[in-house]
């Protein structure tokens, strides 16, 4: 069985810009949450989707946004880049939300110039 | 305010010894603790889950304890292997009407020749 799949692995961005992140779960897991990980502040829980509905939500602006499609992929969008978004950014699947087993993605390193 | 305090948060040993990594939490209602080991530039991959009502739960050479009493968590690596250097992060989900994690920082193994 194929693990969770993010795309793409590195991306440069420039200040003010947007980026989209994707991720595509496991076969037959239905919530996938995101998360942001800086050497300074550990993992940090983003948003979770399950179902296509956002289901929890974590305290980051609203810059920070995402989706969930029906096939269970899903993205992550960031608006107006801070340098401070710079980042390595992990999705997880799993079969029914946060408090089952969660499958990481390997994440997409984003660097903001 | 972190409410998952690891220790140490990096330590080096010896190929073949053993040692302990601590993971102390003060949120709550648990609901599980899990132990996540993480190698550079990957996502993490789960290592044990454990509930309230449960004291330890081993995965080959790794066994978690519990202390829902104090608090407290540990993961015991025996007879560590290069392959073991890493971080290692624990992590409290609590139960509630918001599925909610909550990350400790994590502890920085080295394993050496």
């Amino acid at each position: 069985k194929a693990g969770v799949t993010q795309t793409p692995r590195y991306l440069i961005k420039t200040r003010g810009q947007q980026v989209t992140l994707s991720c595509s779960p496991i076969s037959g897991h239905r919530s996938v949450s995101w998360y942001q990980q800086t050497p300074g502040q550990g993992l940090q829980f983003l948003f979770e989707y399950f179902s296509e509905t956002q289901r929890n939500k974590g305290n980051f602006p609203g810059r920070f946004s995402g989706r969930q499609f029906s096939n269970s992929r899903s993205e992550m969008n960031v608006s107006t880049l801070e340098l401070g978004d710079s980042a390595l950014y992990l999705c997880a699947s799993s079969l029914q939300g946060l408090g089952s087993p969660l499958h990481f993605g390997n994440g997409t390193r984003l660097t903001v110039t | 305010k972190n409410q998952v305090e690891q220790s140490p948060q990096s330590l080096i040993i010896l190929e073949g010894k053993n040692c302990t990594l601590q993971c102390n939490y003060t949120v709550s209602p648990f609901s599980n603790l899990r132990w996540y080991k993480q190698d550079t530039g990957r996502g993490p991959v789960s290592l044990t889950i454990m509930t309230f009502s449960e004291n330890t739960k081993s995965n080959g050479r790794y066994t978690a304890t519990l202390d829902a009493d104090t608090k407290q968590s540990s993961l015991h690596i025996t007879a560590s292997q290069l392959s073991d250097s890493a971080s290692y992060i624990c992590v409290v989900s609590l139960t509630g009407t918001a599925s909610k994690l909550t990350f400790g920082t994590g502890t920085r193994l080295q394993v050496t020749l």
